[in-house]
């Protein structure tokens, strides 16, 4: 079945240092791929996505390539900052016509100034 | 885009007793989504509620517990039933963008049972 496995938290950055956030996933398929972020006391929200192998998602400074062949899509960002605090989900869509998403566990990232 | 009000934000419950949870949003939407969130877990579809039929409910999921309406186009609510500790969980609304996959989320229900 369809699945998605991010790397564990909390994540705990000072301000500027790079951002990892890794993520993999199996699917049968072309699923999308997506990369959603909660802000303390905020819902989901829609940070990136990208929708074939290859493409790169990009949205804040944050950016993510969807690689088919090592099936990961990573989350990068160069220099955090504090306002980047926030749980991150690693997401996909299996296919079009499907509705249905499945999300990763995710992370927690806290920036300190 | 849409903006989904969902509420209550938290609430504390009693053993036994039930809670049912608003989801309203800003436009009319054919699908709507309810998602449970576990401590340390991820997102897990409890059900889509179409208006105008019975919601579909996932493996692990089922109507007695989980009770849906979906009276209108913006409206839905989850109820849940009969309530243990191990409900205490976020409870998310959701629905989605039909041209661009994306998934629009409220801020969700914070429900701790005792």
């Amino acid at each position: 079945g369809n699945s998605v496995t991010q790397m564990e938290g909390p994540v705990t950055l000072s301000e500027e240092a790079f951002l990892t956030i890794n993520c993999t996933y199996t699917a049968t398929g072309y699923p999308s791929l997506f990369w959603y972020v909660q802000y303390p006391g905020e819902g989901l929200q829609l940070l990136l996505k990208a929708t074939k192998a290859d493409d790169k998602g990009s949205n804040k400074g944050f950016e993510a390539t969807y690689r088919k062949e090592t099936t990961s899509f990573h989350l990068e960002k160069g220099s955090v900052q504090v306002s980047d605090s926030a749980v991150y989900f690693c997401a996909l869509s299996a296919g079009s016509g499907t509705y249905k998403y499945i999300f990763g566990t995710g992370t927690r990232l806290k920036v300190l100034a | 885009s849409a903006v989904i009000s969902q509420k209550p934000s938290r609430d504390i419950c009693q053993r036994g007793t039930s809670l049912t949870i608003q989801c309203q949003v800003d436009s009319q939407v054919t699908m709507m989504f309810w998602y449970r969130q576990q401590p340390g877990q991820s997102l897990t579809l409890i059900a889509t509620a179409n208006q105008g039929s019975e919601a579909t409910y996932e493996s692990g999921f089922v109507i007695d517990k989980f009770p849906i309406s979906r009276p209108n186009l913006t409206f839905s609510t989850l109820t849940v039933s009969n309530m243990s500790p191990e409900d205490s969980s976020i409870y998310l609304c959701s629905v989605r963008d039909r041209g661009s996959e994306k998934l629009f989320f409220g801020s969700g229900t914070q429900l701790s049972v005792l």
